[in-house]
């Protein structure tokens, strides 16, 4: 099965400076990698993905990129603001013949934004 | 709903108690997981189902653990002879089969199962 690592576990940057967070996977034929944002005592909510036909995608102050070679991807956060505080997840599916429905989920980032 | 529904939001339970916990998915969605979450870790598969089918359960610890989806709509996750290693946060999430949401988990706020 999958095996999911994420670094750093705990991320600490000044607010406006950007932060990075990576993940690695195992399975070579993944092909689906969302990230999760969870604030404290919330559910976990989708705020990119990206599928293996691509190399990067943006959506305002966030971005993440995929290297298919080295099988990790990242999530770029730009301008971070205090309300970006949370722990963030990356995944990928459980099983490579599946449509990505199943993930398998890393050990998340805890992102501190200080003001 | 709007939105994936899970009840109870909290559930303090003795050891040894049997617990049940209930999952309201989206509706339409024909694919639905359950993933527990201890405290500082990320969400770990349990089960899934695909409409009324449980086509992988090999993320349940124990055979203590069982889940149903008897009409392929709400689901409920139910513990028997809870143990203090049982409590965590018990995660639904629920998914659509078909276009753009195929592989994006909408997940629920959880049900936060304590065992004394």
């Amino acid at each position: 099965g999958e095996n999911v690592e994420q670094h750093p576990s705990t991320l600490s940057v000044q607010e406006g400076d950007s932060a990075v967070i990576k993940c690695t996977y195992s399975d070579s034929a993944s092909n689906y990698f969302p990230w999760y944002k969870q604030e404290l005592g919330k559910r976990p909510q989708l705020i990119i993905d990206i599928r293996s036909n691509v190399g990067e995608k943006k959506d305002q102050r966030i971005a993440v990129t995929l290297n298919k070679t080295a099988k990790h991807f990242s999530l770029h956060i730009t301008e971070t603001q205090p309300e970006d505080s949370a722990v963030y997840f990356c995944a990928a599916p459980q099983r490579s013949n599946n449509a990505g429905n199943m993930l398998t989920f890393g050990g998340g980032t805890r992102l501190m934004v200080k003001p | 709903g709007a939105g994936v529904s899970q009840s109870p939001r909290y559930k303090v339970a003795k050891r040894g108690q049997d617990v049940a916990l209930r999952c309201d998915p989206i509706s339409g969605h024909v694919s639905l997981f359950w993933y527990q979450q201890a405290l500082g870790q990320g969400p770990e598969f349990l089960t899934y189902f695909q409409n009324e089918a449980q086509l992988d359960k090999s993320g349940l610890p124990s055979d203590r653990f069982f889940a149903e989806r008897p009409e392929g709509s709400v689901s409920t996750l139910k513990i028997q002879r809870t143990q203090q290693e049982d409590s965590a946060v018990y995660l639904c999430a629920s998914s659509g089969l078909s276009g753009g949401a195929l592989g994006k988990l909408f997940f629920g706020s959880g049900t936060q199962l304590s065992v004394l």
